[in-house]
């Protein structure tokens, strides 16, 4: 198993644009979800998933979309880049919520924004 | 909401010595405690966790502590290696009201510096 991937690693944007981060997972988990790492934040809930079909808002959904059409598969999309997005996205998987079951990250991806 | 508070945010040890990281939760409803290491430029990975019907778990030099009353549960490294030196983060979840249970709350992390 490859576990949850990631991509892309690294990326540059220009304030204003557009770009959308993907994220995949091979373990049949239900539950999914995007954070975001700032220094001395901590991890920040951003979208979540509970399955296929199904989206919801964390903490800190401004400026972000997901869509979960398939179970393997949840995008991050930035509408409209801004300074503030300037940061490390990690996104997570798990079998599923309220079931004792720990959250897998991928390797991120390190945005900036100028 | 939960609100997960943790305590030290930087710690220093010597090698060989014990490393305590505390974590403060605020839901009662949440059951279930795990603890991730953060290397630097890696991704946070699972180290331990802890179910709430249970006080304490041990993993070779690592233990994780609960106290349900209290609402804290600890992370205890002992004989701590330089190789330890990292971030660690405590996060709660639970069961929820719904049929979907409760996201994940992190705590804002602890790094630990271990000196040879």
């Amino acid at each position: 198993n490859a576990g949850v991937t990631q991509t892309p690693k690294f990326q540059v944007l220009k304030t204003g644009q557009s770009m959308t981060l993907q994220c995949a997972q091979d373990m049949n988990h239900e539950y999914m979800s995007w954070y975001r790492q700032d220094p001395g934040m901590g991890l920040r809930l951003i979208h979540y998933s509970v399955g296929a079909g199904i989206t919801d808002q964390g903490e800190v959904p401004n400026g972000y979309n997901v869509s979960r059409s398939t179970t393997e598969d949840f995008p991050l999309r930035l509408l409209s880049a801004a300074p503030s997005q300037t940061s490390v996205y990690f996104c997570a998987s798990s079998y599923r919520l309220g079931v004792f079951s720990p959250l897998h990250f991928g390797n991120g991806t390190r945005l900036t924004v100028t | 909401g939960e609100n997960v508070e943790q305590h030290p945010s930087t710690l220093s040890v010597q090698e060989g010595d014990s490393a305590v990281i505390k974590c403060t939760y605020s839901d009662s409803a949440s059951n279930y405690f795990p603890w991730y290491k953060q290397e630097l430029g890696k991704r946070p990975q699972l180290i331990i966790d802890i179910r709430s019907n249970v006080g304490e778990k041990k993993d070779q030099r690592i233990a994780v502590t609960l106290n349900k009353t209290a609402k804290h549960f600890s992370l205890h490294i002992t004989e701590t290696q330089p190789e330890d030196s990292a971030v660690y983060f405590c996060a709660a979840s639970g069961t929820g009201e719904d049929n979907y249970g409760q996201n994940f709350v992190f705590g804002p992390g602890t790094r630990l510096s271990v000196l040879p």
